[in-house]
């Protein structure tokens, strides 16, 4: 079974900057979540989709952040415009329904100069 | 005060040696705790997950929770240099088993010199 797939690996930008990170999770899996990794700390989370419909994005700072689940399928995270304290891990995940194992992709290590 | 705290570490031991891993965590509600092991550039993977108080054992790894103290521990028997890696405590609420809203400790770097 195909993991989740998430590009770019790597990133880096001018902060001002736009970027976009793509997620393709497990085939079949209706949850989809975003979290935020800064060096030397735990994942935060960002945004939580069911299907296409967002179900928790309280903690995404949506002044500059947004994310989108089209089809209900892949995802897309954007920061526009970028901050050097955006410099993180974002790592996608992704589950069967709501309370399952989530499983994570390997991330996007963002760097804003 | 965080939701929940970890030691940072990091802990470097001999092959062989018992591990122990260590979280505290600040509100009583919290009902289901969970380890994940995360290796160098790579994305987290559950570990293990227990539900209220007590232990449970897979293989060499043992995870205890004593909710009377809000202290949960991983206990890592036999350690093995493939061991090597970062573990985070999480902790979901609201305490259901999914990952909605993952409180995440720091993590703890773990290397096992063969």
């Amino acid at each position: 079974e195909a993991g989740v797939a998430q590009s770019p690996r790597y990133k880096i930008i001018e902060k001002r900057q736009s970027v976009a990170f793509w997620c393709n999770p497990i085939s079949g899996h209706a949850t989809l979540y975003w979290y935020q990794q800064i060096l030397g700390q735990g994942p935060k989370l960002l945004i939580q989709f069911q299907n296409n419909g967002v179900v928790d994005d309280s903690q995404l700072p949506k002044d500059r952040f947004s994310a989108e689940r089209l089809k209900g399928v892949d995802s897309t995270l954007k920061i526009q415009p970028a901050k050097l304290e955006d410099s993180a891990v974002y790592l996608c995940a992704s589950s069967l329904v709501v309370d399952t194992e989530a499983f994570f992709g390997q991330g996007t290590r963002l760097t804003v100069v | 005060q965080k939701e929940v705290e970890q030691d940072p570490g990091p802990l470097s031991v001999p092959e062989g040696a018992i591990v122990s891993l260590n979280c505290t965590y600040s509100n009583s509600a919290f009902q289901y705790f969970m380890w994940y092991r995360q290796y160098s550039r790579k994305g987290p993977e559950l570990l293990m997950y227990t539900y209220s108080s007590g232990n449970k054992e897979d293989g060499r790894f043992t995870a205890q929770v004593d909710k009377s103290s809000k202290y949960i521990s991983l206990f890592i028997r036999d350690s093995q240099p493939s061991d090597s890696a970062t573990y985070l405590c999480a902790i979901p609420f609201p305490p259901r088993a999914g990952a909605n809203n993952l409180f995440f400790g720091t993590g703890t770097r773990l290397t096992v010199i063969p």
